[in-house]
């Protein structure tokens, strides 16, 4: 069974990075897409980049100059780094798993709430 | 970016009720589309993959019609547990997501 554990840091001051980490469990991290997601409060899902087993990265363009996603193959572990956040980088993160790219997301974290405020 | 439009935002229901959401993308993304059930402080649950399949798991009830850009989500009979938040998310190209339905109870 698949498994994700995230965690990091829940409160940040504007202009900080955000680093988040997702622990996958029941299977090796060197198969596989592994996404991050993220929901403001009260509001839809924006997907904001994945990596692939080679270490290879995609991002949403809207997100990509402040974004990074790699990965750890020995501890079975990837990770999010997003600079410069803002109030509007308030939201629910979410680490997911796709089996392959292109496939649907068919494993989720359970969420970490990340407040940006000064 | 292609985008995703749910209709209706919010929907009020009974159980035993049967219901239907739709979803709309700007552009053809075939068959790459998914359902997901989100509840109140948890991760959205994958019901629906390439638009008509049901996830391992999933009750019958559920069911997903459509391709290029019209798909739709039935529930045949509501029950108690499934009023909950519901989003499409398309994976042609990437991902996105619908802004998500309510489904409350009548």
């Amino acid at each position: 069974q698949v498994q994700l554990q995230q965690w990091g840091a829940g409160l940040l001051k504007p202009s900080e990075t955000l680093s988040l980490t997702c622990a996958v469990s029941g299977e090796s991290f060197s198969a596989h897409y592994w996404s991050w997601i993220r929901q403001p409060p009260g509001m839809g899902l924006e997907w904001i980049g994945e990596i692939d087993h080679s270490g290879g990265a995609n991002y949403n363009p809207s997100l990509k100059s402040r974004v990074t996603i790699f990965g750890d193959t020995s501890k079975n572990q990837f990770y999010l780094k997003l600079r410069s956040v803002a109030a509007a980088d308030t939201a629910v993160y979410y680490c997911a798993r796709a089996y392959c790219s292109g496939c649907k997301l068919d494993y989720w974290g359970h969420g970490t709430l990340v407040t940006v405020s000064s | 970016d292609i985008q995703m439009t749910q209709s209706p935002s919010t929907l009020s229901a009974s159980v035993g009720d049967r219901v239907t959401i739709t979803c709309r993308a700007s552009q053809s993304i075939s068959s790459w589309l998914a359902w997901y059930q989100q509840k109140p402080g948890k991760a959205p649950k994958l019901l629906i993959y390439k638009a008509s399949n049901l996830e391992s798991g999933v009750p019958s009830r559920f069911s997903g019609s459509g391709s290029g850009t019209e798909f739709t989500l039935t529930i045949s009979s509501l029950q108690p547990d499934d009023f909950a938040t519901y989003f499409c998310q398309q994976y042609n190209n990437y991902y996105t997501f619908g802004q998500g339905t309510k489904l409350e109870i009548k």
